[in-house]
């Protein structure tokens, strides 16, 4: 059973691009959601996609952006890139219907510098 | 979604148990208490969740106070590798099921 990975490890951009970031999720999973951790800060809720359709989503701008696809890998999208857009991108797969003791497996995250 | 409140920061010595405490008196009737912890440089990993009894397994304890506002996480011997930021989240399964909110957690120090 191959755990969560994500890609690529640490990515450096300027004020103004966009980024893409990558998950694979854990065998079986059908669940992905993403998180933002600011430095020092608990990670905070970006978005979920079940099925490929985006399915809850945090206080964040439209400029994030996702997709999920048939094999449940995922992508997170951010457009014009901004310096508080500077964290570690976590994410986390699950299994929907797996009951009250279902739980969330994070993988090691994407550290993101903006410049 | 019902918020929690944890201590910074605890220390404690090695081999030692350690209890940390998580206060969260808006909570729901169908909020599960999670328990989650972040070494240095990884992601968030699951360490134990509850709904009204107190829980064990291999990691830890879950001591849940009789009304739910509040719970302790209870390592019976802490060791080094224990170091890590302390999450506790309350997980409404009613709707939403995946969605956590973390808080800023507890960071533990572990002392050899």
């Amino acid at each position: 059973e191959t755990g969560v990975t994500q890609s690529p490890t640490h990515l450096i951009k300027t004020r103004g691009q966009q980024v893409t970031l990558r998950c694979s999720s854990q065998s079986g999973h059908n669940t992905v959601s993403w998180y933002q951790q600011a430095l020092g800060q608990g990670p905070q809720f970006i978005f979920q996609y079940y099925r490929e359709e985006e399915n809850g989503r945090g206080n964040f701008p439209p400029r994030f952006s996702g997709l999920q696809f048939p094999n449940y890998s995922s992508e997170l999208n951010v457009n014009a890139l901004e310096l508080d857009d500077s964290a570690l991108y976590l994410c986390a797969s699950s299994l929907v219907g797996g009951g009250p003791g279902e739980t969330q497996y994070f993988g090691p995250g994407t550290r993101l510098l903006v410049l | 979604d019902a918020k929690t409140t944890q201590p910074n920061s605890m220390e404690s010595n090695e081999e030692e148990p350690v209890h940390l405490p998580c206060n969260h008196s808006t909570i729901s009737g169908t909020d599960y208490i999670h328990w989650y912890r972040q070494l240095p440089s990884q992601g968030p990993e699951y360490v134990i969740h509850g709904l009204t009894s107190n829980v064990n397994n291999r990691m830890a304890s879950l001591a849940i106070a009789e009304d739910r506002k509040s719970s302790t996480l209870i390592l019976h011997r802490a060791t080094l590798r224990d170091a890590a930021v302390y999450y506790c989240i309350l997980r409404d399964v009613a709707y939403n099921f995946n969605k956590f909110y973390f808080g800023s957690g507890t960071k533990l120090n572990v002392k050899p």
